[in-house]
């Protein structure tokens, strides 16, 4: 498989449950990200990893815990999150280059997640 | 912060027509400039990528330019189809890793 996959592609959970969002890149990347995407607002970037190390946390909920195992795999673990976290959630990967130089992200279709 | 306002929000035009859809940034100090194009409930798929010291990149019937100096940058699609139709998103990279994105333009393309 190439490119980038995202697993599930659609989840519905309720507040009081914990569950996880799963990213692969097969692109031979080294930096991972998450990003979150509402009804009618711009793409809001969550979280970067660069050589499995976080470099960008943009004051997200701590509700929201990402974990980078390897540069291939990417997790965004999920609990008691709101109604409001609904959102299409999307996972990219790119090359980087140097300490503030990334090239051309590539995304993966997205998780569809409704919070009940 | 770096802004990033895409205008229109939505353009509808005759298959055939050539279009240009706008995008501007508040800070010049960025990295580079992607354009993606997004289908309704999908990922984003990469169009063109203008590093900073570029002025425009071409691809097919898509040609990108950059003004970094004014914070402008054009997507130019040229004898447009009906699956040229979806959602035209701009994003830039900054200098702290950040990337901010434009609310794109939904473009339709009528047979």
């Amino acid at each position: 498989e190439t490119g980038v996959t995202q697993t599930p592609r659609h989840l519905v959970m309720g507040m009081t449950n914990k569950k996880s969002l799963k990213c692969e890149q097969h692109l031979g990347h080294n930096a991972m990200y998450w990003y979150k995407q509402s009804a009618k607002k711009p793409l809001e970037l969550m979280f970067v990893y660069s050589l499995e190390e976080r470099v960008e946390n943009n004051s997200v909920p701590s509700r929201f815990s990402p974990e980078c195992p390897n540069s291939s795999h990417l997790f965004l673990h999920l609990h008691t999150l709101q109604p409001e976290d609904s959102a299409l959630y999307l996972c990219a990967s790119s090359r980087r280059t140097g300490a503030n130089s990334y090239n051309e992200q590539f995304f993966g279709p997205g998780t569809r997640l409704t919070v009940l | 912060k770096q802004e990033v306002t895409q205008i229109p929000a939505a353009l509808s035009v005759p298959e055939g027509e050539n279009l240009v859809l706008n995008c501007s940034f508040t800070d010049s100090a960025i990295y580079n400039l992607q354009w993606f194009r997004q289908d309704p409930g999908k990922g984003l798929t990469s169009l063109l990528l203008i590093q900073s010291s570029q002025r425009e990149q071409t691809s097919g019937r898509l040609n990108a330019s950059l003004d970094k100096s004014s914070g402008r940058s054009t997507l130019y699609i040229a004898a447009s189809q009906p699956g040229d139709s979806a959602t035209y998103l701009c994003a830039v990279q900054s200098d702290n890793n950040d990337m901010r994105f434009g609310a794109g333009t939904r473009l339709t393309v009528k047979p």
